[in-house]
């Protein structure tokens, strides 16, 4: 199985902070790669596919990059709503596999 | 717009069993691949099954021969049928469709919690 690492675990930032998660894959996985929020109670929700993406509806300060291994997840400006947890997602070969998540906390 | 409701889920002892359903409204759940992905208590997510538009039909080895997914094209419903439950099968079970352009799920259900306790 393809393994999926995500770092940091947690983060801590403000509102208005840029911050970035990393998502790195056992084994090339090319573009075939989706980043999804999950805040506490809720379903996962889809932001971002084939690694750069933009999921409709999601807004525009979500952004990602990537190919092959390594990955980020980027959210230029944070507001109150996006404190979550965070999981990437390899769909290029079976079984699908979910990094750990990263928690993002409010600083 | 496109949705799935959940239902199904409790209390159930080792080894015995239990159904989950997950219909859909706003499209066929024949006509994508439907999925069951869990979540055990404060843990990451797991892909647990996954039905075809064809048919065919793929489960994580931890559930290989316990766990049955099917669907019901009349009721536009998903099913997961559980038996020989274990504690490590204690979860929030979600349903979840891919998106047309890949191995990406889209759409999920609220989420049903199954507690496999004595």
């Amino acid at each position: 199985d393809i393994q999926m690492t995500q770092s940091p675990s947690s983060v801590s930032a403000s509102v208005g902070a840029r911050v970035t998660i990393s998502c790195q894959a056992s084994q090339d996985v090319r573009s075939w790669l989706a980043w999804y929020q999950q805040k506490p109670g809720k379903a996962p929700k889809l932001l971002i596919y084939a690694a750069s993406n933009l999921q409709s509806g999601v807004p525009l300060r979500f952004s990602g990059s990537g190919s092959g291994t390594n990955f980020t997840l980027t959210i230029s400006s944070l507001r109150p709503e996006d404190f979550a947890i965070y999981y990437c997602q390899q769909g290029n070969l079976f079984p699908i596999t979910f990094g750990q998540g990263t928690r993002l906390e409010i600083k | 717009e496109e949705q799935l409701v959940q239902s199904g889920g409790g209390l159930v002892q080792p080894g015995g069993s239990l159904r989950l359903s997950c219909t859909a409204s706003g499209f066929s759940v024949t006509s994508t691949y439907m999925i069951w992905v869990r979540q055990a208590p404060g843990r990451g997510l797991d892909w647990v099954s996954v039905v075809y538009s064809g048919g065919a039909k793929f489960y994580a080895d931890s559930v290989k021969g316990r766990f049955s997914i099917s669907t019901d094209s009349s009721k536009n419903t998903m099913y997961l049928q559980m038996s020989g439950l274990r504690g490590e099968d204690t979860a929030m079970y979600y349903c979840t469709k891919t998106q047309g352009s890949g191995w990406y799920f889209d759409t999920w259900g609220q989420g049903a919690l199954v507690t496999v306790s004595s």
